[in-house]
Order: structure tokens, then sequence, then C-alpha cells
């Protein structure tokens, strides 16, 4: 159990689908975030959340939408994704955005396929 | 230049090696740093906070060099178990402290 729960853990979706990644920490974190991990690619930053408001979106394709109805939910809801969207979609929170203490928190992931 | 850099391996070493990874990073006002461990099909999990003075922690011990703009993870005795990704972790002020991770270096512990 990390403190960060995320579903599903696998998810497979055509490209015409709309489904919805969920995040819940149960740490007393202020800030979530969504992260992309591609193989054999860093981790990428997709959204930033600090007290439920959005504070970074890096140049995401509209096709995901967060949104983070309190401060221990955040949500990906996807909406006609491409095949290359594939990949493991890692949440994490932080006690704060400082950067300092014990950094972040991450959910299991959900492996995410599109066909 | 990529923002940083670790080299991906893998590194490949008999149980009991002594075994080190540099991370480099571009930007000199980077304030934090950390080495974060991710098994094979798992999330990334914190092994260390990285600090000018250095920091210890059982067979790992991890180094920042400010003037050489690189970090540095040491394991010694290595352990089958070691056997992971290794991802450097970089926090950069300016406005928000936003992480830059690395690409991560695997290793491989062999008996």
């Amino acid at each position: 159990e990390t403190g960060v729960t995320q579903t599903p853990r696998h998810l497979v979706m055509g490209m015409t689908n709309k489904k919805s990644l969920k995040c819940e920490q149960h740490l007393g974190h202020n800030a979530m975030y969504w992260y992309k991990q591609s193989a054999k690619k860093p981790l990428e930053l997709m959204f930033v959340y600090s007290l439920e408001e959005r504070v970074e979106n890096n140049s995401v394709p509209s096709r995901f939408s967060p949104e983070c109805p309190n401060s221990s939910h955040l949500f990906l809801h996807l909406h006609t994704l491409q095949p290359e969207d594939s990949a493991l979609y890692l949440c994490a929170s932080s006690q704060d955005m400082s950067g300092t203490g014990f950094g972040y928190t991450f959910g299991s992931g959900t492996r995410l396929t599109v066909v | 230049r990529k923002e940083v850099e670790q080299d991906p391996g893998p590194f490949n070493v008999p149980e009991g090696a002594t075994v080190a990874f540099n991370c480099t990073y571009s930007n000199s006002a980077s304030q934090s740093f950390f080495w974060y461990r991710q098994d094979c099909r798992k999330e990334p999990k914190l092994l260390m906070s990285v600090y000018s003075s250095g920091n210890e922690d059982g067979r790992f011990t991890a180094q920042l060099n400010r003037a050489s703009q690189y970090i540095s993870l040491l394991i010694r005795d290595s352990k089958l178990s070691d056997s992971a990704t290794y991802l450097c972790v970089v926090f950069s002020s300016g406005g928000s402290y936003i992480p830059t991770f690395g690409r991560g270096t695997s290793l491989i512990v062999h008996p």
C-alpha cells in the first residue's frame, strides 16, 4: 500500500472511447501530479495541481483532461486517444511544491493501451 | 543538451561488486536532488535525498557536486535485489518547483 492508489491498473481502449483514470492519496498531501512514462523515455510531467488548482500544464493535447475535485482525488479523462498515447500513467503526490523533504509518492500506475 | 542526463546502461555487475552511477544536470539553479528506484513494471520509489555534504544509507551513498553539476549514487556489496532502474530527479527553482527526471540507469546484478 503506497498511500497513493490508482485505478484501473490496466486499461485497453479504442481510439473512439472515453475513459477516466482515478488517483486517490491518503497522505494529506497538497500537491498532485500526472506523469506519462513511455518506454525508454524519461517521465514526462503532464499536469500539476496544488491545493486543487492547476499550476502547470506542459502543453498536453486536449484529448487529456484533468480534474481535481479535492486535494485527495485526481482524475485524468481520456477521449479520442491515439496509439502513441499508450504508456504507463503515473499519479504522484507531495506535501507541497517546495521540492524539499521526501519528494514524491507515486501510485502504482495505469498501464494504458490504445488500440 | 538535456536538462538531466543519465547513462541508460545496463550496468551488469556480479553480486558483491561496487557500482556507481552519475547524473548530470544543466540548470545551475537546481535546488533539490533525489535518487529514485524503479523496479520493472512498477512505480518509482524514493531511494534517498542527495545533500551537498553527501549522505549514506547502509550500502548506498549519494553525493552532490555543485561545481561540476552532477550527483552520484554508489552501491556497495551489490545484491541481486538491487537490480532495478535508478532515476535521478532534480528540482529547480523558478516560480514553482517542478522536477525533471532523468531517463534512468538500469542495473543488473547477477549471481
